[in-house]
């Protein structure tokens, strides 16, 4: 089974630019999160869709947004991008929308916002 | 601003030996904790994870342990292999919202030869 995929890889970006990534969740999930993860702040909670609704959302400002297809597959984007946006961004997916199944995280893609 | 790295603690045990992560979380809410190990250039990737109903869960080679008294967790790692090499997160959810994890800030496990 093919795991969590993210394009792409790496990314680089100016200040005030917007950006699109993209997260294949692993066959049959149905729950995709993101996360960032940065050298000062460790990894951190972005927001999580189920069935094409956000369900959660972390303290991040709006400028981040997602939104989720039909077929589980999710994108995020950061508009008016700032340096401090420069992170690797994570998604994961999980089997369900509960405690009992674990994330599972593809590889991430490094943005470089300069 | 000056950006400040984030400090990791760092654990160095010999090929072989037995290792202990340790991690204390701050919730004592939360329902649920799982630790992942993130190798250089991968994303995190699962271990074991362990619900608050319990103390101790074995997987290969890994034993999680759960001291809610105190808010701990532990990670111990048998027979370590070079291949053991990598950072080490714990991290809780809390009882709402059970996708959205509170990472710890990691541990920087190192295997000598």
């Amino acid at each position: 089974k093919a795991g969590v995929t993210q394009t792409p890889r790496y990314l680089i970006k100016t200040r005030g630019q917007q950006v699109t990534l993209s997260c294949s969740p692993i066959s049959g999930h149905r729950s995709v999160s993101w996360y960032q993860q940065t050298p000062g702040q460790g990894l951190q909670f972005l927001f999580e869709y189920f069935s094409e609704t956000q369900r959660n959302k972390g303290n991040f400002p709006g400028r981040f947004s997602g939104r989720q297809f039909s077929n589980s597959r999710s994108e995020m984007n950061v508009s008016t991008l700032e340096l401090g946006d420069s992170a690797l961004y994570l998604c994961a997916s999980s089997a369900l929308q509960d405690l009992s199944s674990p994330l599972h995280f593809g590889n991430g893609t490094r943005l470089t916002v300069t | 601003g000056e950006s400040v790295g984030l400090h990791l603690p760092t654990l160095s045990v010999q090929e072989g030996d037995n290792s202990i992560i340790n991690c204390a979380y701050s919730n004592s809410a939360s329902d649920y904790f799982i630790w992942y190990k993130q190798e250089s250039g991968k994303g995190p990737q699962f271990i074991i994870d362990i619900r608050s109903n319990m103390d101790k869960r074995q997987g290969q080679r890994v034993t999680v342990l759960l001291n809610k008294t105190v808010k701990h967790l532990s990670l111990q790692i048998a027979a370590t292999q070079p291949g053991d090499s990598a950072v080490y997160f714990c991290a809780e959810a809390p009882l709402q919202g059970a996708q959205k994890l509170v990472f710890g800030q990691g541990t920087r496990l190192t295997i000598n030869p």
